[in-house]
């Protein structure tokens, strides 16, 4: 079974709105990573956030962590068409990092 | 370098078959993960090999099986498929923490 949730299921925005997704867990974890994938395709991954690290960027992406909430967010600034897409975290467990349990994913329609 | 690369891309088989998917990942990268994805079930974990050992497997049933040989290729196999198989089937190479996904295979059994 999925150990996260994703919130919301579907996200709509216009261009160079921002966009918020958000992602709970069950476990404790070593790291948090997020992920995209455009239309059944493979997962390109986008960020990596380590347990012990609460907020991370990486050009429009800004991902933070509150382990003591065991949820994360993903926000991306100024919107392009292009990020159209769905978004899934993934943690690994504190005892077994080699397996990625997925986030059910937020789908996200930015319209031009 | 080169990601990671799966073949083939797309897949019909009939109920009953087997069949075989192959991935080859990210050139050093000797940690491969292979998961299934389906509208239903999402995204779910199947088995993980490091030098060509299993080290971890999801909770899949035994007609699921992998291998990885010596170069950190690694091959999937499903025997006796069942319509529920169809899915894409996503492997990923793995460097330190970061876990990096192929484009699929997509298989349809009808």
């Amino acid at each position: 079974s999925q150990q996260g949730e994703e919130d919301p299921q579907a996200l709509s925005i216009q261009e160079g709105e921002n966009a918020t997704m958000n992602c709970s867990y069950k476990t404790s974890i070593n790291n948090l990573q997020w992920y995209r994938q455009n239309s059944g395709r493979g997962l390109v991954h986008l960020i990596l956030i380590r347990s012990n690290e609460r907020e991370k960027h990486s050009g429009r992406l800004r991902v933070t962590l509150d382990t003591s909430k065991k949820s994360s967010s993903l926000l991306i600034t100024a919107s392009r068409a292009a990020d159209t897409a769905s978004y899934f975290c993934a943690t690994d467990v504190a005892y077994n990092t080699d397996k990625l349990i997925f986030g059910t994913g937020t789908r996200l329609q930015v319209f031009p | 370098k080169a990601g990671v690369t799966q073949t083939p891309r797309y897949l019909i088989k009939t109920r009953g078959q087997q069949v075989t998917l192959s991935c080859s990942p990210i050139s050093g990268h000797r940690s491969v993960s292979w998961y299934q994805q389906t509208p239903g079930q999402g995204l779910q974990f199947l088995f993980e090999y490091f030098s060509e050992t299993q080290r971890n497997k999801g909770n899949f049933p035994g007609r699921f099986s992998g291998r990885q040989f010596s170069n950190s290729r690694s091959e999937m196999n499903v025997s006796t498929l069942e319509l529920g198989d169809s899915a894409l089937y996503l492997c990923a190479s793995r460097w330190g923490s970061e876990q990096f996904f192929g484009p699929g295979t997509r298989l349809t059994v009808l």
